[in-house]
């Protein structure tokens, strides 16, 4: 069974750091592109980061680039969002899916690790 | 940036009653690249149809996508009491990825 189970969430201020986990199970990690989708409270979805390792591409939304890091750990079937200068806009449920490649994406979602900006 | 722009913003309907969303892209979108996803309160989103109509595992066949270029359709043929919820399409053909901001299907 697929399971995606996101860790790492909590309060933090402004400009500080997080970084997020999520571990994956169930499928071979190392084949599969991945992504971070947020949602703020009571609002839409919002895409954040993607990463392809066949050829190492990473993209990010404009909203988090240069403050947002994704990467693996395919030795331990990890996904990682680090998040540096953090903001107040930030404070969302951070989600991590799965992308098989090709024409379907996130056909699997974690459950979320809620992120909350504030001093 | 292509933006996505859902509509209606809340649907209205009775269980058995068809609905129609629309999702327009501010520039064309290569369909194989256009996804539609449900979302139920404290729920994690689920993927519905990929490649603008083509259905996910599990997914039932009363749900379906349709459209092209700028335009695309998700129609549900016949409401049932678990559709009602949030429905996002998004594209994911040109980086940065976006959402539509959601069509709430609510209880008539």
């Amino acid at each position: 069974e697929v399971q995606l189970v996101e860790s790492g969430g909590g309060l933090v201020q402004p400009g500080g750091s997080l970084r997020l986990s999520c571990a994956a199970s169930g499928f071979t990690f190392s084949s599969y592109e991945m992504n971070w989708v947020r949602q703020a409270p009571g609002m839409g979805l919002e895409w954040v980061s993607y990463i392809r390792r066949s050829d190492n591409t990473i993209y990010y939304a404009d909203s988090v680039k240069g403050r947002f890091t994704i990467s693996t750990d395919d030795a331990k079937n990890l996904l990682f969002l680090q998040m540096n200068s953090l903001r107040a806009e930030d404070t969302a449920v951070y989600y991590c899916t799965r992308d098989p490649s090709g024409p379907v994406t996130h056909d699997y979602w974690g459950q979320g690790t809620l992120v909350t900006v504030s001093s | 940036e292509v933006v996505l722009t859902q509509s209606p913003g809340t649907l209205s309907l009775s269980p058995g009653e068809r609905a129609t969303l629309s999702c327009r892209a501010s520039q064309s979108v290569y369909s194989s690249f256009l996804g539609w996803y449900q979302q139920k309160p404290g729920q994690a989103p689920r993927l519905l149809i990929y490649g603008a109509s083509s259905r996910a595992t599990g997914i039932p066949d009363r749900f379906s996508g349709s459209g092209s270029g700028t335009d695309f359709t998700l129609t549900i043929s016949r409401l049932e009491p678990e559709d009602f919820a949030v429905y996002y399409c998004h594209q994911y053909h040109y980086s940065p990825f976006t959402f539509g901001r959601g069509t709430r299907v609510d209880i008539k």
